[in-house]
């Protein structure tokens, strides 16, 4: 059974970061893309980035670009969002989730909020 | 950006009834070198990530009743329930994953009439 477990949420002031990471077990992690969707608290889901299976394509939604950094760890079967200069508008449940082929979200954690605030 | 429209934004259908929901894109996410639409829906519960549903705009995902079906081809698609049991009771989202950035509809909630 897939099984994806996310850490390192908290509150954190504007301008700082965070490292989000996912554990994941029950599949063969490094042949699967891996992807990050957030949503904020009572809203609807957005996708953030994704990474291919040896890491060797990363993909981000614009409003992140040049902040966020996603990468995986194939041996340690794990996921990560290094999250800097965040803003009040990162606030959200950040989710990881397994790729089907062609791009659906065949299984996901059960998030992690992340809440920026001063 | 692709951008996805989802209607109703809330829906209320009789317990055993059919409901529907609708998601158009701004562009077309058939694939016409395979013929696969990239579009996908889901459901989410109170207090709990998204399930996957429906992928390939038709194809269920495993362990889904067959009361959920998917349908539409390009810019058009449609989620229906064939009969609506309390469970069903969430918000549904449809999703492309053609271009990037891959993105959602809005959300439609089902509630119970």
């Amino acid at each position: 059974e897939v099984h994806l477990v996310e850490s390192g949420g908290g509150l954190v002031q504007p301008g700082g970061s965070v490292r989000l990471s996912c554990a994941a077990s029950g599949f063969m992690f490094s042949s699967s893309w891996m992807s990050w969707i957030r949503q904020a608290p009572g809203k609807g889901l957005e996708w953030v980035a994704h990474i291919k299976e040896d890491g060797s394509v990363k993909r981000y939604v614009d409003s992140v670009k040049g902040r966020f950094t996603i990468s995986r760890d194939n041996a340690e079967t794990s996921l990560y969002l290094q999250m800097n200069s965040l803003r009040a508008e990162d606030t959200a449940f950040y989710y990881c989730a397994k790729d089907k082929p062609g791009g659906s979200y065949e299984s996901w954690g059960q998030g992690t909020l992340v809440t920026v605030s001063s | 950006d692709i951008v996805m429209t989802q209607s109703p934004d809330s829906l209320a259908v009789s317990l055993g009834e059919r409901a529907t929901i609708y998601c158009r894109s701004s562009l077309s996410v058939l694939k016409t070198s395979n013929n696969m639409n990239y579009l996908a829906w889901y459901q989410q519960k109170p207090g709990q990530p998204p399930k996957l549903l429906i992928y390939w705009a038709s194809t269920r995902e495993s362990g889904v009743p067959d009361r959920f079906s998917g349908s539409g081809s390009g810019t058009d698609f449609t989620l229906t329930i064939s009969s609506l049991q309390a469970e069903d009771v969430a918000v549904y989202y449809c999703q492309q994953y053609y271009y990037i950035p891959i993105n959602f509809g809005q959300g439609t909630r089902l509630e119970i009439k």
